[in-house]
């Protein structure tokens, strides 16, 4: 059984367009997140719900605007996309809004050309 | 300030010999420490935490690490690689100034030769 799925897996769109990358957990987790991980392998956190209430919110564009309708999902949908915005994405839950061990999902691959 | 620092961007090692992975972190007060590993093309998966238990931490697929507040280190070892073992590991570290943040190593990319 999954326990962090996302999808789409991997998406090339062209610039400008709006695209979202939709996301849920099963194992019953209060807080998910959102990372960013670049072509340097680098990983930022950009975003952090607890019980559907957003607890961390890093500088980020506003074109990304996160959604959680319930707990067990959160969607990130990006407005106007460039060419910077090429990378992947995960999806992760905790336990706690610690961060007491994250569980990610297999990431999203956006490609923007 | 919190940080967390891997000194190797990459480690090559042959199959059956050690792997140490070096990992240094700036805490001002008692931190959670973390490896986690990331396969091609997956997500991350966590091998072992250190919470303020035991300083020596015994994870997944027979790596351990070693908390060493003295030197602000948190290495993660195993005696013998495997060639499933290549992946990229990073070192994370749970600040507790200003609220908790996860911060990420930037990864250490390990290679295993036959």
């Amino acid at each position: 059984d999954t326990a962090v799925s996302q999808t789409p897996k991997y998406l090339v769109t062209q610039m400008g367009n709006d695209k979202s990358i939709k996301c849920e957990q099963n194992l019953g987790h209060d807080t998910m997140y959102w990372y960013k991980q670049d072509s340097k392998k680098f990983l930022k956190i950009m975003f952090s719900y607890n019980n559907k209430e957003l607890i961390i919110n890093e500088t980020v564009p506003n074109r990304f605007s996160p959604k959680s309708p319930d707990k067990a999902h959160l969607n990130l949908h990006i407005n106007s996309l460039e060419l910077g915005d090429s990378a992947v994405y995960f999806c992760a839950s905790s336990t706690d809004r610690v961060g007491n061990t994250i569980y990610f999902g297999e990431g999203s691959w956006l490609t923007v050309v | 300030a919190q940080s967390v620092t891997q000194l190797d961007s990459h480690v090559s090692v042959s199959e059956g010999t050690p792997v140490l992975l070096r990992c240094n972190y700036s805490s001002s007060y008692s931190p959670s420490l973390f490896w986690y590993v990331q396969h091609p093309n997956k997500g991350l998966q966590l091998l072992l935490k250190y919470t303020s238990a035991a300083t020596l931490v015994k994870g997944i697929n027979g790596f351990e690490a070693e908390f060493k507040k003295s030197e602000t280190s948190f290495h993660l070892t195993k005696p013998s690689a495997h060639m499933s073992d290549a992946a990229e590991y990073f070192c994370v570290v749970i600040s507790r100034g200003g609220g908790f943040k996860t911060i990420f190593g930037a990864g250490t990319r390990l290679f295993v030769k036959a």
